[in-house]
């Protein structure tokens, strides 16, 4: 099956310090991945869409600014938190499609990194 | 109305009898359809999808969609504990535009 890694787990950050959470497709190639936020009891919301080689999409209410995204290549994508606030605590949960050499519309997600600002 | 409905429950299913998960969804636009279970505390985890009406077994697992009124299920024969877990229904448009839509889970206990 596809395996879809990231690093850190878990994260402890100080206010108003950034924090950079790794998305890595392990084998297969995904064109594009996305970012989820899910706060206790709650379901996952979509933060944003992120496409190899280009900007990503942001889900409306999300800032760009603070939440920097990178995918700079087709196994690699990034969620900075810039400036994090205690608010900014969640679980951050990336997931990966497979990419277009594989008809498919399904997304594999990642472990998730549970993120604690204090 | 939620874009992806779900009772959240709890619901409680004695081991070995079938648990019946329901989701209704609002965009007529939807073509895919995605079960995922999560554990407290864990990501979600890939159950079954469908894309076509009708039923569509996998093991333990049948999933059913009734795209007409808008619905779709998750059976599970033969429940067991380590099936207790939060589960997700998700939709999306389809190829092209995979934005995941999730309802709020159902959560599911398999009482031994």
């Amino acid at each position: 099956g596809a395996v879809v890694s990231q690093h850190p787990s878990r994260v402890i950050c100080k206010s108003g310090t950034s924090v950079k959470i790794e998305c890595r497709s392990l084998d297969f190639q995904a064109t594009t991945m996305f970012w989820y936020r899910q706060f206790p009891k709650q379901s996952l919301m979509l933060m944003a869409t992120s496409n190899e080689g280009s900007k990503a999409t942001y889900e409306q209410g999300v800032e760009k600014d603070k939440f920097l995204i990178n995918h700079a290549s087709l196994t690699l994508s990034t969620l900075t938190v810039t400036s994090a606030h205690p608010e900014d605590s969640s679980f951050y949960i990336c997931s990966a499609k497979l990419g277009q050499t594989h008809f498919s519309y399904e997304q594999y997600f990642g472990p998730g990194t549970r993120l604690t600002v204090t | 109305q939620k874009e992806v409905e779900q009772n959240s429950g709890p619901l409680s299913v004695p081991e070995g009898a079938i648990a019946s998960l329901n989701c209704t969804y609002s965009d007529r636009g939807s073509q895919s359809f995605f079960w995922y279970r999560q554990y407290s505390g864990k990501s979600p985890e890939l159950i079954m999808f469908i894309y076509s009406n009708g039923d569509k077994e996998d093991g333990r697992f049948t999933a059913q969609l009734n795209k007409a009124s808008q619905y779709v299920s998750l059976l599970i024969r033969d429940s067991q504990p380590s099936d207790s877990a939060t589960y997700l229904c998700a939709v999306n448009r389809g190829f092209g535009n995979e934005k995941l839509t999730f309802g709020t889970g159902t959560r599911l206990t398999i009482i031994p």
